[in-house]
């Protein structure tokens, strides 16, 4: 069976200062993993998936299927990205299987 | 834009009684989801469906019933709702096109149910 860790419940950073989400992953197959965000008030959307290689929002995440991680990285925080974030793992072609969540909190 | 609505966002009800949670996307999304979210728990999936009619049991469907009668609403059904069915819900819809990235789930707002 699959299955998403997120070891850190919370986080708390500078801004200005790096941020590092932690993800680690089990499955069988191949995998296709994702970070979703939920800021305050709104509803949860994509941020980014490890096929696309792409930065949003100045964050970026590398699939390393060595150490089985996807860990969300951002070198300089900001107020704004103060959010609750999900790591998620694609199975059975259509399904998610989510982390339990971190949330990030940026201090000025 | 991918917009999926949610029939309620509070609701409270009473052990024992039954409860509708509904949910409508306007994307012509072939798949839809029920899931739970709690704190330190994430999203568990309650229920999946990928067509009209067709409906699959997900991570925890004890309790949890649904009905995809029409292509564009999902309904989730609590026979008799418990206290430990006090939970936000979020629904989702996705697309099974050969689009860019048919994988991507679009939520909607939750529902915070709380029963007494």
């Amino acid at each position: 069976a699959q299955r998403v860790t997120q070891p850190e419940k919370l986080l708390s950073v500078f801004k200005g200062a790096p941020v590092e989400l932690k993800c680690n992953y089990s499955y069988s197959g191949s995998p296709e993993l994702f970070w979703y965000v939920q800021y305050s008030r709104q509803r949860l959307q994509l941020l980014l998936r490890h096929i696309s290689r792409e930065s949003i929002k100045g964050f970026t995440a590398d699939l390393n299927k060595g150490e089985t991680s996807f860990h969300l990285k951002k070198p300089f925080a900001q107020e704004e990205d103060s959010a609750m974030y999900y790591c998620a793992l694609k199975f059975n072609d259509y399904k998610l299987s989510f982390g339990a969540g971190t949330t990030v909190t940026v201090r000025a | 834009d991918v917009k999926v609505t949610q029939s309620s966002r509070y609701l409270v009800k009473r052990t024992g009684e039954k409860v509708f949670l509904e949910c409508v996307q306007d994307m012509d999304h072939e798949n839809m989801f029920w899931y739970r979210q709690d704190p330190g728990l994430g999203l568990r999936l309650i229920y999946f469906s990928y067509d009209v009619k067709m409906k699959e049991k997900g991570d925890i469907p004890e309790g949890y019933s649904v009905s995809r009668e029409k292509k564009e609403r999902f309904s989730l059904i609590l026979e008799s709702a418990s206290t430990n069915q006090t939970s936000m819900y979020l629904c989702a819809s996705s697309t099974r096109e050969s689009t860019p990235h048919p994988d991507t789930q679009y939520f909607g707002p939750g529902t915070r149910l709380t029963v007494l």
